[in-house]
C-alpha cells in the first residue's frame, strides 16, 4: 500500500526565516511521482512540483527548493528568506501503482509571522 | 480563461436535497477526478475518469454519481444529502493518470 507522511502537522516561523518540510512516503513501486501543493488561505490548491522515481536530482525554484532521496524514502520541501505570502497548507503527493492514483499527505499548516 | 473551472462556489443546502456540481477543463486533459476535502484538510480521490470512462471508484457512497458527458467535462451528482457530506469538493485534470492534475476552486458544500 501507498502512503505519504508530512509529520509535521503545523509549523510557524518569522519572517525570512528558512523552513523545511517533510514528507516521507511509502511504495513498493519503482515508478512513481512526487507531488507538491499549495493551498494558500483563499482554498485553491496549486501545482508547485513533479518529480518522477528516477529523477533524484534536487530542484530549486527561487526561494523554493526541493531535496529527494530514495535512500530515506523523502521528498523535503525548503522555503528559503520564508514571507507571509508562503503562509498556506503544503500537501505531499504521491502517486504510482496499478492505477496511478495520487495519495495525498495530510498536509503542513505553515504560518510566516511578520 | 480560466483552466478548471467548477460551479457553484459555494452551495447551502438542507439534508435529504439532491445536488449537483459540475466541472469544466479547457486543457484539452483526457482525465478528469473528483476529490473531497474534509474539515481537517485531508484531500481524499473519489472518482477518476479517462476520456468519458470511469477508471477509478474509491468507496464512496452511491449516492455520488459522476457523469462525464465529453473529456472536458466532469459532473458530480449527489442524491439524499447528508450532514456528513459537507466538506470542499475540487475537480482536477490531467494529460494521463502519471500526469500532473490541475485542480478547480473547489465547491465548498455546507449541508444543514
Amino acid at each position: 500500500a501507498q502512503k505519504v507522511t508530512q509529520a509535521q502537522t503545523e509549523i510557524s516561523v518569522v519572517e525570512k526565516e528558512d523552513v523545511t518540510l517533510d514528507c516521507v512516503y511509502e511504495t513498493r513501486d519503482t515508478t512513481y511521482y512526487l507531488f507538491w501543493y499549495k493551498q494558500p488561505p483563499s482554498g485553491e490548491l496549486v501545482f508547485l512540483i513533479r518529480r518522477n522515481s528516477f529523477d533524484e536530482q534536487n530542484e530549486i525554484s527561487g526561494r523554493y527548493s526541493w531535496n529527494f532521496q530514495k535512500s530515506t524514502s523523502s521528498f523535503n520541501f525548503t522555503i528559503t528568506a520564508s514571507q507571509v505570502v508562503d503562509s498556506a497548507v503544503y500537501f505531499c503527493a504521491l502517486s504510482g501503482g496499478r492505477d496511478d492514483k495520487i495519495i495525498f499527505g495530510k498536509g503542513t499548516r505553515l504560518h510566516i509571522l511578520p | 480563461d480560466t483552466a478548471v473551472s467548477q460551479t457553484p462556489k459555494y452551495l447551502v443546502t438542507q439534508m435529504g436535497n439532491d445536488k449537483s456540481i459540475k466541472c469544466e477543463q479547457n486543457l484539452g486533459h483526457d482525465t478528469m477526478y473528483w476529490y473531497k476535502q474534509d474539515s481537517k484538510k485531508f484531500l481524499k480521490i473519489m472518482f477518476s475518469y479517462n476520456n468519458k470512462e470511469l477508471i477509478i471508484n474509491e468507496t464512496v457512497p452511491n449516492r455520488f454519481s459522476p457523469k462525464s458527458p465529453d473529456k472536458a467535462h466532469l459532473n458530480l451528482h449527489i442524491n439524499s444529502l447528508e450532514l456528513g457530506d459537507s466538506a470542499v469538493y475540487f475537480c482536477a485534470s490531467s494529460w494521463s493518470r502519471r500526469e500532473t492534475q490541475y485542480f478547480g476552486p473547489g465547491t465548498r458544500l455546507l449541508v444543514l
